[in-house]
């Protein structure tokens, strides 16, 4: 079964930092571009990020660049997302999500796991 | 970035009803277009993609169609458990987006 798991949620200071991961199973890790998006409470979604399979190059949100890096670890089956500088308004539920292998849509998505910045 | 604009914002319809909400990117997105349906604190389910693709295991009452910048979700018969916000989504173009939303209710 593909599963994709987040965690790292929680509560954090405005200017702190906190670091999301995502463990997937059920598939090839190593053969699927991957994206980080966020819900903001009572909002729509917003894509965060994607990395890229292989070359493991990056694209982000206007919003977040600069402050929030992706990376993956193919050997741990794993994603993170390193936020830094985090503000008020990245308070969100942060779900991971997997890119078809060849049409590039979001087929399977995690759960998500929330993240509070406030002092 | 491609705006997209998803119509209505909320409609309330009764079991059976068929029910349509739109989509209008701001530029064409060559039918790099997927639509998504969530439940009140629940992950986001992946229905369609490529604009008109059905994905495994979604239910045929569902369907979409539209081409260019125009785009349309069809519920053909609408059930209790349709109940969801539904969004667009384009991956043609960074930074990819997401339309506003459709909050589907039933009488």
């Amino acid at each position: 079964e593909v599963q994709l798991v987040e965690s790292g949620g929680g509560l954090v200071q405005p200017g702190g930092s906190l670091r999301l991961s995502c463990a997937v199973s059920g598939f090839t890790f190593s053969d699927h571009y991957m994206d980080w998006v966020r819900q903001a409470p009572g909002k729509g979604l917003e894509w965060v990020g994607r990395i890229r399979n292989k070359a493991y190059t990056t694209e982000y949100a206007a919003s977040v660049k600069g402050r929030f890096t992706i990376s993956r670890d193919d050997s741990r089956n794993s994603l993170d997302l390193q936020m830094n500088s985090l503000k008020t308004d990245d308070t969100a539920v942060y779900f991971c999500a997997r890119r078809h292998t060849t049409m590039y849509y979001m087929d399977v998505w995690g759960k998500g796991t929330t993240v509070t910045v406030s002092s | 970035d491609v705006q997209m604009t998803q119509s209505p914002s909320s409609l309330s319809a009764s079991v059976g009803d068929r029910v349509t909400i739109t989509c209008r990117a701001s530029q064409g997105i060559n039918n790099y277009l997927s639509w998504i349906q969530q439940k009140p604190g629940k992950a986001p389910k992946f229905l369609i993609y490529a604009a008109d693709s059905l994905q495994g295991g979604v239910p045929s009452k569902f369907s979409g169609s539209g081409s260019g910048k125009d785009y349309t979700l069809t519920i053909s018969s609408l059930q209790p458990e349709d109940s969801a916000t539904y969004y667009c989504q384009q991956h043609d173009s960074y930074p990819l987006t997401f339309g506003g939303g459709t909050k589907v209710e039933i009488k």
